[in-house]
C-alpha cells in the first residue's frame, strides 16, 4: 500500500530534551516536506526537500533540523524543544514538487512541557 | 508575503444544499490551485486541483478559478453529512517547490 508513515503518533516531552520524528514514504517520491498545524493558522511549512541531500527552509524553520540521506526518509529533529513547538506535525510527499498532489502522513501530536 | 485567505467559518449548510467555499490569494504568479479536505484529527487529502481559468467538475465537486480576480472556489452539490470537515485551499507559484496554505474553512452539513 502506497503510504507516508510517521512515528511516533503522539509524544509528550519536556523542554530541552532532543527528539526525532521519523517520516518514511514508499512511493519513490522526490519531494518531501514537514508542516506544523496550529489552530487558526493552518499548515505552515517547516522544511522541504527536493531530493536526496537537498533541503531548504520553509516558512517556520527556527528550532528544527532535517536531513535527507535516503530518498524514502525525511526525519524532523528538535534539538532543544520548547513549549511553543507544541503542535500537530505532518510529513508529506509528492512526485516532484509543490505543484503536485501532496500525500500526507497521519500526523504526530507533540506536547512540550 | 504571499498569502492565501479563507473564511474560517464555520459554514453551516443544510443536507442536500450547495456548499460554496471561497479562497483568495495574493501572488499573481500562482499557477496551481488545490482543495484538500481534512476531517477532525486526520491528515489532509486532495479533493480537487485546478490549473486554468474556468470550472472543473468531479462528481459532486466543482472547482472554479478566476486568475484575474485572484480567487478560487469549491462548490459541493447535494451536500452530505459526510462532507462535514475543514477544507484547505493551497496555492503554488509557477513550479515553485512551496505550497502556500490557507487556514481552512470548517464546513458543517446539518441533516
Amino acid at each position: 500500500e502506497a503510504q507516508v508513515t510517521q512515528n511516533p503518533r503522539y509524544l509528550i516531552t519536556v523542554t530541552g530534551k532532543k527528539l526525532t520524528v521519523t517520516c518514511s514514504q514508499n512511493m519513490n517520491h522526490e519531494y518531501m516536506s514537514w508542516y506544523r498545524q496550529d489552530p487558526g493558522l493552518g499548515l505552515r511549512q517547516i522544511y522541504y526537500s527536493m531530493n536526496v541531500e537537498v533541503t531548504d527552509k520553509g516558512d517556520v524553520p527556527e528550532g528544527y533540523k532535517v536531513s535527507r540521506k535516503e530518498k524514502r526518509n525525511f526525519p524532523l529533529i528538535l534539538e532543544s524543544p520548547s513549549p511553543n513547538q507544541t503542535s500537530l506535525y505532518f510529513c508529506a510527499s509528492s512526485l516532484a514538487g509543490g505543484w503536485e498532489t501532496q500525500y500526507f502522513g497521519p500526523g504526530t501530536r507533540l506536547l512540550v512541557l | 508575503q504571499k498569502e492565501v485567505e479563507q473564511n474560517s467559518g464555520p459554514l453551516s449548510v443544510p443536507e442536500g444544499a450547495i456548499a460554496s467555499l471561497n479562497c483568495t490569494y495574493s501572488d499573481r504568479g500562482s499557477q496551481s490551485f488545490f482543495w484538500y479536505r481534512q476531517y477532525s484529527g486526520k491528515s489532509p487529502e486532495l479533493i480537487m486541483s485546478i490549473y486554468s481559468n474556468g470550472d472543473k467538475e468531479d462528481g459532486r465537486f466543482t472547482a472554479q478559478l478566476n486568475k484575474a480576480s485572484q480567487y478560487v472556489s469549491l462548490l459541493i452539490r447535494d451536500s452530505q453529512p459526510s462532507d462535514s470537515a475543514t477544507y484547505l485551499c493551497a496555492v503554488n507559484e509557477d513550479s515553485n517547490y512551496q505550497l502556500i496554505w490557507g487556514a481552512g474553512t470548517k464546513l458543517i452539513i446539518k441533516p
